[in-house]
């Protein structure tokens, strides 16, 4: 299996930050990557796919790059609707998640 | 988009079968360019893959749980399930049904069931 390595596992932010989170595939990927976004009680919510393109109705504020093993997923002002759990996932193979970040308010 | 609709019972005692159905609202069931998955998370932790299955009924499972899960579509009810054998505490979580996207979206699973949450008790 491949191995999705998240960082950081938590982050405390204020509105209006810019937030990185990182995450790191055990073998390469290419740009098999998704990022999720969950709020408590709720299902997951695709956020980017392709390490890079922000699915339909996603706020432009967030961003994706990466190729190869090293990915990030960035949120250049933070809204209060941001603080959620984010997940990155690799769909290179049978799909496997990083383990998550908490996003909270600082 | 279609809409997915997670449904089965929320307690199951230890050592019998989870089953679990999801009924997909919608287009895109009967393309061959998606795939229809489940996903579950236990609590406070986060998110496992279980299983796919596409309209051609090839399935693929997760190594960890293989030997234990079987997927199944019905075509005519627009309906995909999930069978896990001897469950016990650890397979305690809310279970998610999913679609995966295409080549075109690199397969990312893009549209999400409420979940359904499973307690493994006696």
């Amino acid at each position: 299996d491949i191995q999705m390595t998240q960082s950081p596992s938590s982050l405390s932010a204020s509105v209006g930050d810019r937030v990185t989170i990182t995450c790191q595939a055990s073998q390469s990927i290419s740009n098999y990557v998704a990022w999720l976004q969950q709020k408590p009680g709720k299902a997951p919510k695709l956020l980017i796919y392709g390490a890079s393109t922000l699915q339909g109705g996603v706020p432009s504020r967030f961003s994706g790059s990466g190729s190869g093993t090293d990915f990030t997923l960035t949120i250049s002002s933070l809204q209060p609707e941001d603080f959620a759990t984010y997940y990155c996932q690799q769909s290179y193979t049978i799909p496997t998640f990083g383990q998550g970040t908490r996003l909270d308010i600082k | 988009q279609p809409q997915l609709q997670e449904s089965g019972p929320g307690l199951v005692k230890p050592s019998e079968t989870l089953s679990l159905t999801c009924s997909v609202s919608g287009d895109s069931f009967n393309s061959f360019s998606y795939y229809w998955g489940w996903v579950r998370q236990p609590p406070g932790k986060g998110l496992e893959w279980i299983a796919s299955i596409y309209y051609s009924g090839t399935t693929y499972y997760n190594p960890s749980l293989k030997s234990r899960v079987t997927m199944s579509m019905d075509t005519s009810k627009k309906e995909f399930s999930l069978k896990l054998s001897s469950v016990n505490a650890a397979d305690t979580a809310v279970y998610y049904c999913v679609r995966g996207g295409s080549a075109t979206e690199l397969y990312a699973m893009d549209v999400w069931g409420q979940g359904t949450k499973v307690t493994v008790s006696s």
